[in-house]
């Protein structure tokens, strides 16, 4: 089955960090770029970046470069999200993508909460 | 950063309305858009892509248009299953943006 599955929720302190993952499976991890989209709360959709799953060079949206670090393991099939030196505002819901341009598979999504 | 105004907001329709959202970019993008559907908590749905493109197993009263700067979204004849909110997204140029969505009600 052509998926991508999210690892589960987190709840962490401002100042912190947060390892998300996502696994790719069903199709040949490496052909497609991977995309990182967030969603606060009752907000929309916002594009962090992408990382070239062929060669594991990532791409940073201006807004979000520094904190943010895409990496990923071919072997697992398995891209990741760090986050570090959380903020409250970055309670958010996480996903991945398929696609650097048209986004045609999610995963369902990591839920980040950050509260003190 | 490309800028897409989504209108309207919100939309409160009955069942059997053609119902039609608009997604206008500040800059002119061709026809590199993509619509996508989203339920509350859940991943969004690509329905739609290169502004007109109809993806496999998605319902045909669903339809896009549009090049440029101002591209359409309609919904032929509503259906209860479709209540939950879209957006449309730029790929034009990185970063990929989305606009602001439309949420999607049942009158």
């Amino acid at each position: 089955q052509v998926q991508l599955v999210q690892s589960g929720s987190e709840l962490k302190k401002p100042g912190a960090s947060v390892k998300i993952s996502c696994r790719a499976s069903g199709y040949h991890f490496t052909t497609y770029a991977l995309i990182w989209v967030r969603q606060a709360p009752g907000q929309g959709l916002e594009c962090l970046g992408w990382i070239n799953t062929n060669t594991g060079n990532p791409t940073y949206a201006p807004a979000f470069k520094g904190r943010f670090v895409f990496s990923m393991d071919t072997s697992l099939s398995t891209a990741y999200l760090h986050l570090s030196d959380l903020k409250v505002e970055d309670t958010a819901l996480y996903f991945c993508a398929r696609g650097s341009r048209t986004p045609d598979l999610w995963g369902q999504g990591t839920l980040v909460t950050v509260s003190s | 950063d490309i800028q897409l105004t989504q209108s309207p907001s919100s939309l409160s329709a009955s069942v059997g309305d053609r119902v039609t959202i608009t997604c206008q970019a500040t800059q002119h993008i061709s026809h590199f858009l993509n619509w996508f559907y989203q339920e509350p908590g859940k991943a969004p749905k690509l329905l739609i892509s290169d502004s007109s493109n109809l993806q496999t197993g998605v319902p045909s009263r669903f339809s896009g248009s549009g090049s440029g700067t101002d591209f359409a979204f309609t919904i032929a004849s509503l259906q209860p299953e479709d209540i939950g909110t879209y957006f449309c997204q730029q790929y034009d140029d990185l970063p990929l943006t989305f606009g602001g969505g439309t949420k999607v009600e049942i009158k």
